[in-house]
């Protein structure tokens, strides 16, 4: 399995709509997970951290199984402005201070 | 002003120039970080430094080398740049302690192409 692995998308989604990313993870040590969000050609920022308990921002919604190295990432009500590359990250092999990063899913909301 | 910079913005360069890439920090932050991002590869760490004495390779450091000049300056050089190393490379920093103290905050990028 891949360290950080993500659905490859493209999303293509009207807006409005509902949309969700799956991502998995094989480390079972890891401690801190993330979603970072990236504009095309910008660096990327966080969105979220993701909570075992499950934890909710607006219209973003992160989960996370540790049974089955999981995480997920919803968007309700989709924006323009959602149009962006979704990054899952979790802290890598060398402890709490480096991250691994997912390839990306890229998100396109249409009006 | 920025909190995490990077300089130069782009650089075009030839097969075999050396090239050094600098990132500048106003955060007070502790550890650095660069990693490089390809197209479909997603962002891999290349260096990494929890202070001015301590330096870690990450997971594609063959080829490059860093420069921890003080706490708040971290660089990158590419002793002799090969065509691969064509890529978008971003610094990281993040605080020791904190709420969020696993959150990276990243500069705005080095766009670099090496013909």
């Amino acid at each position: 399995r891949k360290e950080v692995e993500q659905d490859p998308g493209p999303f293509n989604v009207p807006e409005g709509a509902t949309v969700a990313f799956n991502c998995t993870y094989s480390n079972s040590a890891s401690q801190s997970f993330f979603w970072y969000r990236q504009d095309c050609r910008k660096e990327p920022k966080l969105l979220m951290s993701v909570y075992s308990s499950g934890n909710e921002d607006g219209r973003f919604t992160a989960q996370l199984n540790r049974a089955s190295q999981y995480i997920s990432l919803l968007i309700r009500d989709s924006k323009l402005s959602d149009s962006a590359t979704y990054l899952c990250v979790v802290n890598g092999k060398s402890g709490y201070s480096t991250l691994t990063f997912g390839k990306g899913t890229m998100l396109l909301v249409s009006p | 002003d920025a909190d995490v910079t990077q300089t130069p913005r782009n650089r075009i360069t030839k097969t075999g120039k050396r090239i050094m890439l600098e990132c500048s920090q106003t955060k007070g932050h502790d550890r650095m970080y660069w990693y490089r991002q390809d197209p479909g590869l997603g962002l891999r760490l290349i260096y990494y430094s929890f202070d001015v004495k301590d330096i870690n390779k990450g997971e594609i450091s063959d080829g490059y080398s860093v420069s921890r000049q003080a706490q708040a300056k971290f660089s990158l050089s590419l002793e002799s740049a090969i065509p691969n190393q064509t890529a978008l490379y971003f610094c990281a920093t993040i605080p020791r302690w904190g709420q969020n103290y696993n959150e990276q905050f990243f500069g705005p990028g080095t766009r670099l192409t090496v013909l």
